[in-house]
């Protein structure tokens, strides 16, 4: 069975200071990995893929298949990154449905 | 905008009684996913259809039903609802495996 699990339900951090939202996962193929952010009051939004291994809005997000982990991290946080994260797993050739961590409500301080 | 309608916005009804949510996707993406969002449980995958057909099944009660019309359109039924039905559903649409998924606004549902 898949499984993703978010450690930290809150998390604060001040402007300026880096920020890491945890993500481990439980699956025992290969797994496609998922950021989704949710600003107040708006939708999901994908944030980041691992496949892509790009930066969105100065995130990146590692995918370490060792320790099954892909946290989400930025070097500043901003006041406007204060958002829900969810951490996201889809199984690779089996079904197309994503199975999402609980989340992590993010709040940056002026 | 990611395109994913989802109506109604609000919707606010009593124990017993029977909704219908329904969900337009993006113009092209053949799969539409249902997912519920409630505090204690977080995103829970519901039902996943494509091209018209059921794809795959989450944690989705007997008495929640989905279907997606020709239009590729999508509508979740819930009936028999209860207090605990209560929570935000979200539409998400894919143009096919493997790719994203974008999400609809979601449609929060008060049961009383």
């Amino acid at each position: 069975a898949q499984r993703v699990t978010q450690p930290e339900k809150l998390l604060s951090v001040f402007k300026g200071a880096p920020v890491e939202l945890k993500c481990n996962y439980s699956y025992s193929g290969s797994p496609e990995l998922f950021w989704y952010v949710q600003y107040s009051r708006q939708r999901l939004q994908l944030l980041l893929r691992h496949i892509s291994r790009e930066s969105i809005k100065g995130f990146t997000a590692d995918l370490n298949k060792g320790e099954t982990s892909f946290h989400l991290k930025k070097p500043f946080a901003q006041e406007e990154d204060s958002a829900m994260y969810y951490c996201a797993l889809r199984a690779q050739g089996g079904s197309e449905k994503l199975v999402f961590g609980k989340g992590t409500k993010l709040t940056v301080n002026p | 905008d990611s395109g994913v309608t989802q109506t109604p916005k609000h919707l606010i009804t009593a124990t017993g009684q029977r909704v219908t949510l329904r969900c337009s996707p993006r113009s092209g993406d053949l799969s539409v996913y249902w997912y519920q969002q409630s505090l204690d449980q977080g995103l829970q995958f519901l039902i996943q259809y494509y091209n018209g057909e059921e794809r795959a099944k989450g944690n989705i009660l007997e008495r929640f039903s989905a279907q997606q019309f020709p239009d590729l359109h999508s509508e979740l039924n819930l009936s028999s609802l209860e207090l605990g039905d209560s929570a935000l559903y979200f539409c998400a649409s894919s143009v096919e495996a493997g790719t994203p998924l974008h999400f609809g606004n979601g449609t929060r549902l008060t049961v009383t």
